[in-house]
């Protein structure tokens, strides 16, 4: 089955430098990598997906990229901000079947 | 729109007892619905998916016969957990798939079940 992993667990940056998570996939008919963001003790709230027919998604601060080739996609979070301190989680999910498999999650630290 | 309600948020239970968490979809119809387990300071770990009016798939590693899921309706999914321990202790979250295909799930905020 489908394996996903993420780096790094933990990642502290500077408020107002970027934060890049990275993670990779096994199952290469995965063609859909949605990113979540989980504060603490609430649910995971999505922040930006991507569908593998697009190499790359930006919504205003963050920004998200594809690699098909080499199976992995990252996440990109400029001008860092306080509120951006959480638990950032990666998933895949893949043809004929609604499951999203997760990786096991980076949490963001922004310091002042 | 795509809210997904859970009720309790929170249970304080008695080892050997038996707890039920509602999931709901309050404004769309949900086909498939998720359930998850989150331990503290790690990842959601599907345990199983609940297609409405069919039995429940579940993961490898998750007894069916202790985590019960009845999918009653298009709106509702129900997980119990029976003859509770105290590992069964953990944040337990739903999500929904609005319509068949790649979309995206929406999660409830979760139930914090505590055995003692």
């Amino acid at each position: 089955g489908e394996n996903v992993e993420q780096h790094p667990s933990t990642l502290s940056v500077q408020e107002g430098d970027s934060a890049v998570i990275k993670c990779t996939y096994s199952d290469s008919a995965s063609n859909y990598f949605p990113w979540y963001k989980q504060e603490l003790g609430k649910r995971p709230q999505l922040i930006i997906d991507i569908r593998s027919n697009v190499g790359e998604k930006k919504d205003q601060r963050i920004a998200v990229t594809l690699n098909k080739t080499a199976k992995h996609f990252s996440l990109h979070i400029t001008e860092t901000q306080p509120e951006d301190s959480a638990v950032y989680f990666c998933a895949a999910s893949w043809v004929g079947d609604d499951k999203i498999i997760f990786g096991k999650g980076t949490r963001l630290h922004i310091l002042p | 729109g795509a809210v997904v309600s859970q009720h309790p948020s929170w249970v304080i239970c008695k080892s050997g007892t038996s707890v039920k968490i509602e999931c709901r979809s309050l404004d769309f119809q949900a086909t498939t619905m998720f359930w998850y387990r989150q331990f503290p300071k790690q990842s959601l770990m599907l345990m199983a998916t609940s297609n409405e009016g069919s039995k429940a798939t579940y993961e490898q590693g998750v007894e069916k016969d202790k985590f019960l899921i009845n999918h009653a309706s298009l709106t509702l999914s129900t997980l119990t957990v029976t003859s509770a321990h105290p590992e069964d202790s953990s944040f337990y979250i739903c999500s929904a798939d609005g319509t068949s295909g790649q979309e995206t799930q929406y999660f409830g905020p979760g139930t914090r079940l505590l055995v003692l």
